[in-house]
């Protein structure tokens, strides 16, 4: 079993639909998540940081569920810019050493 | 404020060769990480610097990798010799001091071997 597993994708949604991304994770130790965002051939870009009590930022929601060791990331009214690799990111045992899904590419079609 | 830069972008080399990556990570960073993508899987943990020791090196592949990060600023990561295997993009990322910070990544190298 992968330490971070997230949906295979890749999602084609029509723009101003709601997207919602699943992950899950067999570390129950693990302390900190992150969803990352990825352009094609460009480095990783942090989306958001995913914390217990749930966060939002504009159209971007992010919630954790350490019972079922589970993340989820919604975006909503989902833009052409949207389209991207959305990684789902784990920091191990370490504090340091993150653990990556291998990412769900979502495609925003006018 | 300038993010992490790493250099070259791009690096073809052949079998048998030599190969050194730079990482510029951002200014004030202690921690610097380096990772790596194959094609096909997901981005994997290589090492992890605290200033100028290495914290974990438990990533990387063999002993054919040699990181540095000499004075705690900038890092190289030699792959000597290269094998086929290793072509993938290497990322340097960075975060401040502090448990669970969020770590910032450069564009990565790409490094194709022939």
């Amino acid at each position: 079993r992968k330490e971070v597993e997230q949906d295979p994708g890749p999602f084609n949604v029509p723009e101003g639909a709601t997207v919602a991304f699943n992950c899950t994770y067999s570390n129950s130790a693990s302390q900190s998540f992150f969803w990352y965002r990825q352009d094609c051939r460009k480095e990783p870009k942090l989306l958001m940081s995913v914390y217990s009590s749930g966060n939002e930022d504009g159209r971007f929601t992010a919630q954790l569920n350490r019972a079922s060791q589970y993340i989820s990331l919604l975006i909503r009214d989902s833009k052409l810019s949207d389209s991207a690799t959305y990684l789902c990111v784990v920091m191990g045992d370490s504090n340091y050493q993150l653990i990556w899904g291998a990412g769900t590419k979502l495609i925003i079609k006018p | 404020e300038a993010g992490v830069t790493q250099f070259p972008s791009h690096s073809v080399i052949e079998k048998g060769q030599t190969v050194t990556l730079r990482c510029d990570p951002i200014s004030g960073h202690d921690n610097l990480y380096w990772y790596r993508r194959v094609m096909g899987k997901e981005i994997k943990f290589l090492l992890h610097f605290v200033k100028e020791s290495k914290q974990d090196e438990s990533g990387m592949p063999n002993n054919r990798f040699l990181a540095e990060r000499t004075g705690g600023t900038y890092s190289t990561l030699k792959v000597q010799p290269a094998e086929l295997e290793d072509s993938g993009v290497y990322f340097c990322a960075s975060s401040p001091q502090g448990v669970g910070q969020p770590q910032h990544f450069g564009d990565g190298t790409r490094l194709s071997i022939l």
